[in-house]
């Protein structure tokens, strides 16, 4: 079964550069979260986008910018790297229709490293 | 402040054993509760879930027990295996607001070690 795909799987930037990461969803799926997880850490939410709109809004820095393009896959952009960026970025979608499909499932990540 | 409370936060159980994993949580409004199994480097892959309206749900050798009342649900992983060994993550759904919306707040992970 096709999974959530996520691009690059790994990244390395300098501090103060930009970065962008790209997530293809499941095939069919309208929805999709954004997850940043830290070394030994829980994944903490920082944007969902629904049918090309967002929809929601965690803690997400505003240097840091993200959109959901009309066939489905979202780009999250992080401009001003900072050391603290360093981290696994998850990529989750799910069927956002109600009473279906309410499981989130997710990529591989991308692990974002700052130097 | 973590709205998912995980305990505890290292475990290790012998081959053929029994794995126990809690979280408790605060927020009555949480609709969908998962459990997520993590090796390193790895996404977060689904591993069984519940409805706050369901007591217990078994999967295989997975088992998520769920008291409402308490605030408080369970994985039990029954005859552990080496292959098992990996962060497990409990979670909660933010009940929909919106389409989309449906967040997912984590607790703070369970590394689980499986000795032969």
């Amino acid at each position: 079964a096709a999974g959530v795909i996520q691009s690059p799987r790994h990244l390395i930037k300098e501090k103060r550069e930009t970065a962008t990461l790209k997530c293809y969803p499941i095939p069919r799926h309208d929805t999709v979260y954004w997850y940043q997880q830290g070394p030994g850490q829980d994944p903490q939410f920082l944007i969902s986008f629904y049918e090309k709109m967002q929809s929601d809004k965690g803690s997400i820095p505003d240097r840091f910018s993200a959109q959901q393009f009309s066939d489905y896959h979202s780009e999250l952009n992080m401009s001003s790297l900072e050391l603290g960026d360093s981290a696994l970025y998850f990529c989750a979608s799910s069927l956002g229709l109600a009473g279906v499909g309410i499981e989130q499932f997710f990529g591989p990540g991308t692990r974002l490293t700052v130097l | 402040q973590q709205q998912v409370k995980q305990s505890p936060q290292s475990l290790i159980v012998q081959k053929g054993g029994i794995s126990i994993i809690n979280c408790a949580y605060e927020n009555t409004a949480f609709d969908y509760f998962p459990w997520y199994q993590q090796f390193p480097g790895k996404g977060p892959a689904l591993l069984i879930a519940i409805r706050p309206d369901v007591s217990e749900k078994k999967e295989g050798r997975f088992t998520i027990s769920f008291n409402k009342s308490a605030k408080q649900f369970s994985l039990h992983i029954m005859d552990s295996q080496p292959g098992d060994s990996a962060t497990y993550f409990c979670a909660a759904r933010v009940p929909r607001i919106r389409e989309g919306a449906q967040k997912l707040v984590f607790g703070q992970g369970t590394r689980l070690t499986i000795n032969p």
